[in-house]
């Protein structure tokens, strides 16, 4: 079954420095998505991707994050300048058409923590 | 703002007895309804769904009930079994909100005891 992959699993910065998360989508998936869940808190959206443009982007994603598509395959989430508060687990997600969550399919995560 | 509430963090159930998850919402834009599983050191996995024009969506032992003046809906797990044991997110969606994101509740840790 085509899966979402993410890498790295788990990354551990120091504040400031800058992080890269990145996700292979499944190929044929349209819409592509970044969420995230501070430990203990519920999952929360970031941003969605489609047509090489960010489609729509939640107060969270501030101008510390950006995302690319920087091939056919890769879709990043970059933190310019992490903060503690940035710890938490990442998840990538795809679909192949807008807003079908029963499409949604999530990557396993990375867990980032900055100290 | 929680606009997707899940107000029991843990439920546990006996094996071979239904498990029964609440969620409630408070936006009444959001039409479509969504339940995912999430096991440790994963991503949630989609469960079952349900489309705000029916009240009631069925697949095998899992079952979702939509309440739309009550703003509630609940998933049923029967018979519950081990491998059920996870956490479970209700999602909400807003298909003409033009909105892309879904809206998760905090999740439900749910205990299936032997």
């Amino acid at each position: 079954e085509p899966e979402v992959t993410q890498t790295p699993s788990h990354q551990v910065t120091q504040m400031g420095q800058e992080v890269i998360l990145r996700c292979v989508p499944i190929s044929n998936h349209l819409y592509f998505y970044w969420y995230r869940q501070i430990l203990g808190q519920k999952v929360e959206f970031l941003v969605s991707f489609y047509n090489n443009e960010i489609s729509e982007k939640s107060e969270i994603f501030d101008d510390q994050f950006s995302v690319e598509r920087p091939d056919g395959s890769n879709f990043t989430l970059k933190i310019r300048s992490t903060k503690l508060e940035d710890s938490a687990m990442y998840f990538c997600a795809s679909s192949r058409d807008r807003g079908q969550g029963y499409g949604y399919t999530f990557g396993s995560g990375t867990r980032l923590t900055v100290v | 703002d929680q606009q997707v509430k899940q107000n029991s963090p843990s439920l546990s159930v006996q094996e071979g007895r239904i498990s029964i998850l609440n969620c409630d919402y408070t936006n009444s834009m959001f039409d479509y309804f969504l339940w995912y599983k999430k096991y440790p050191a994963e991503g949630p996995t989609f469960l079952i769904s349900i489309s705000s024009i029916k009240d009631k969506n069925e697949d095998g032992r899992f079952t979702v009930f939509l309440n739309k003046s009550a703003k509630h809906l609940s998933l049923h797990i029967v018979p519950s079994q081990p491998g059920d044991s996870a956490v479970y997110f209700c999602a909400a969606f807003a298909s003409g909100g033009g909105a892309d994101g879904l809206t998760f509740g905090k999740g439900t840790h749910l205990i299936i005891q032997p």
